[in-house]
């Protein structure tokens, strides 16, 4: 069955630490691959996505992603992490042969940046 | 408007009750999502329409849920006999248009139901 994994529940970073938050996936094909951020209160909102081309993605809030094909990965990245950045983040992929709806989404991942 | 907007965003009924829940989408999005999401888990997919139509309402968990989108623009969730097992975060989404793999969803802050 497809699926995707976000291994940690919550990941802990000191604020101006380097974060990483992971997510593998098992998924036939080329799949594209997203990251989505929800703060409390508030809707999902994109952060990146890969498609196809350079395998690092960078997209909002200075945060990127590495699509990895051997290790089936696409772990979210951010060279210094701030407070703001506390929130529940979530991986998803979509065969391409889906439609955009059709996301396969990880359980989520909560961030926590301390001050 | 300017995003996807949800009402309400809180909603507490009793078991067997009817609730109503309305997605107002970006303007000039022809596709719009019902998603639900529990706690500690991604959202899951209920229904999707392409202008007026439900172009797939497999996620739909059973009949006493329904949802219609009669101009193409708003659409409505309706759930009939609620029960406890109903309560969760219901999340809108709508994109410009719908079927490729790569468009981006743009979500709602959801409306959360409580079924008592």
């Amino acid at each position: 069955a497809q699926s995707v994994a976000q291994p940690e529940d919550q990941v802990n970073v000191a604020e101006g630490n380097p974060l990483t938050v992971k997510c593998t996936y098992s998924v036939s094909g080329n799949p594209y691959l997203f990251w989505y951020v929800q703060y409390p209160n508030r809707g999902l909102q994109f952060l990146l996505k890969y498609i196809t081309g350079d395998n690092l993605v960078k997209g909002s809030y200075g945060f990127e992603a590495e699509f990895n094909k051997s290790q089936t990965s696409f772990h979210l990245k951010k060279p210094s992490a701030l407070v703001s950045d506390s929130a529940l983040y979530f991986c998803a992929v979509t065969p391409p042969e889906g439609s955009n709806y059709q996301l396969i989404w990880g359980a989520g991942t909560k961030l926590i940046i301390k001050p | 408007g300017a995003g996807v907007s949800q009402t309400p965003s809180n909603k507490v009924t009793e078991k067997g009750k009817y609730v109503e829940l309305r997605c107002d989408p970006i303007s000039g999005h022809t596709a719009l999502y019902w998603y639900r999401q529990s706690l500690g888990q991604g959202p899951e997919f209920l229904i999707y329409f392409q202008g007026t139509g439900a172009a797939d309402d497999s996620g739909l968990p059973n009949d006493r849920f329904f949802a219609v989108r009669p101009e193409g623009s708003v659409s409505t969730l309706k759930i009939q006999r609620t029960e406890r097992g109903d309560s969760a975060v219901y999340l809108c989404a709508s994109s410009l248009i719908a079927g490729t793999g790569a468009n981006v969803l743009t979500f709602g802050a959801g409306s959360r139901l409580t079924v008592l």
